[in-house]
Order: structure tokens, then C-alpha cells, then sequence
């Protein structure tokens, strides 16, 4: 079965540091989506992209963030001069279409700002 | 803005009794999803509904859709270890998911 895979499984940065969280969607879904989950705490949209641009971000996701589609498989969340605050587990998701498709979760990356 | 409220945020039960979780949106939606996040992974979708009053069954949970399309709940019936874990809700609005604060499931030893 088709799935979202992640890489690192887990990143250590220094705040300040700059990171990029790789996805890779599965391969026929149109849109992507960055999700943040601090420990133990809720499930927070960051953004959706489609059609190689962004098509809704949230509150948090400010000029910090950045996304991309660099090539045609992976789909990359930057974030710049991290803060402890960015300590979270990042999810990658993906679907076929918007709103009443479901979404596919990768696994997630664990990022730790020291 | 939108919101999707979940309650509670705990449930702590014994094996077998049931569990429930609601949600309530501020606004009407036009579906709802509902997705399991075992300990230490990350969500997995489990159903959607989208029509008002709907009711889908899959296997001990049932999942409900309100009339007026702004409440959905969740019950397990009988619950078992494999039922632990987070559930979310997350309604779709203007295209959007809005996702609930999750309501996690405790099997008491």
C-alpha cells in the first residue's frame, strides 16, 4: 500500500539554526499539507499546497516557515532560525483532493530546538 | 475564527465499559473526519461523514453526524487494548480541515 514517508525520523538543532523536514507524498495526490503536534497536545494545521503553491496556511505558520515541491516526488517545510518553541513532531500528510478526501499521514519527524 | 471543540479531553476507562467522544463545531460543516493516533504514531483516518444525521458503524465504534451538521460523536462499545490511543475529529469548512483537540483513551490497569 502507497504510503507518506519522512525523513529525518528525528532532527536536534540549535535555536537559530535553520532546518528542512523532507515528505515524500504518495505519488498520484494533488495536495500536501505540513501539520505540527507539540507532546501530548493537539494536531495544528500549518499549510496546504496545491498546484505548486500554497493554498491555506494558518496562524502559526508565519515568515519563519517556507514550503516547497522541489522536484516532482518530495514536498520540504523549511524552517528558519528555530526556536525552543518549534520543538514538535512534524507531520507530512497528502490526498487526492481538498476537504472531503482523507488525508494520509507520514510518520512524522520529532524536532528537537536545543 | 473556526473551531472544533472535543470533549473530554481524557476518558479513563476498564476494559469492556464504553467510551465517547464528542465534537462541536462553531460553524455548519459540510463533513466530518475522524482519525486514531496510537501512542507514539501518527493519525490514521478512520471514517468521514457527510450527510446530516448520518450514522456509520464499524464494527464496536459508531460515529454519528448531527442534524444540523455542527456536532459529531464517537462511541466504543466494549472497549478493548486495542482501542487505545488519541481520536480526532476535524471538520471540513470552506475546504479546510479544523481539527479537534483529540480525546485520548486510558484503559485503566
Amino acid at each position: 500500500e502507497p504510503e507518506v514517508t519522512q525523513t529525518p525520523s528525528h532532527q536536534v538543532t540549535q535555536m537559530g539554526q535553520e532546518v528542512i523536514l523532507r515528505c515524500v507524498p504518495i505519488s498520484n495526490h494533488l495536495y500536501f499539507y505540513w501539520y505540527r503536534q507539540i507532546l501530548g497536545q493537539k494536531v495544528e494545521f500549518l499549510v496546504s499546497f496545491y498546484n505548486n503553491e500554497i493554498s491555506e496556511k494558518s496562524e502559526i505558520f508565519d515568515d519563519q516557515f517556507s514550503v516547497e515541491r522541489p522536484d516532482g516526488s518530495n514536498f520540504t517545510l523549511k524552517i528558519r532560525s528555530t526556536k525552543l518553541e518549534d520543538s514538535a513532531m512534524y507531520f507530512c500528510a497528502s490526498s487526492t483532493g481538498q476537504g472531503i478526501y482523507e488525508q494520509y499521514f507520514g510518520p512524522g519527524t520529532r524536532l528537537t530546538v536545543t | 475564527g473556526q473551531q472544533v471543540m472535543q470533549i473530554p479531553q481524557y476518558q479513563h476507562v476498564q476494559e469492556g465499559e464504553d467510551f465517547t467522544t464528542y465534537c462541536n463545531s462553531s460553524t455548519t460543516l459540510s463533513n466530518i473526519q475522524w482519525y486514531k493516533q496510537r501512542p507514539g504514531g501518527h493519525p490514521v483516518f478512520l471514517i468521514q461523514l457527510v450527510k446530516s444525521g448520518e450514522v456509520k458503524k464499524q464494527k464496536r465504534l459508531t460515529f454519528q453526524f448531527g442534524e444540523a451538521k455542527k456536532n459529531s460523536s464517537l462511541h466504543i462499545t466494549a472497549t478493548q487494548t486495542t482501542d487505545v490511543g488519541t481520536y480526532f475529529c476535524a471538520g471540513c469548512s470552506n475546504y479546510q480541515l479544523i481539527w479537534g483537540a483529540g480525546t485520548k483513551l486510558i484503559i485503566k490497569p
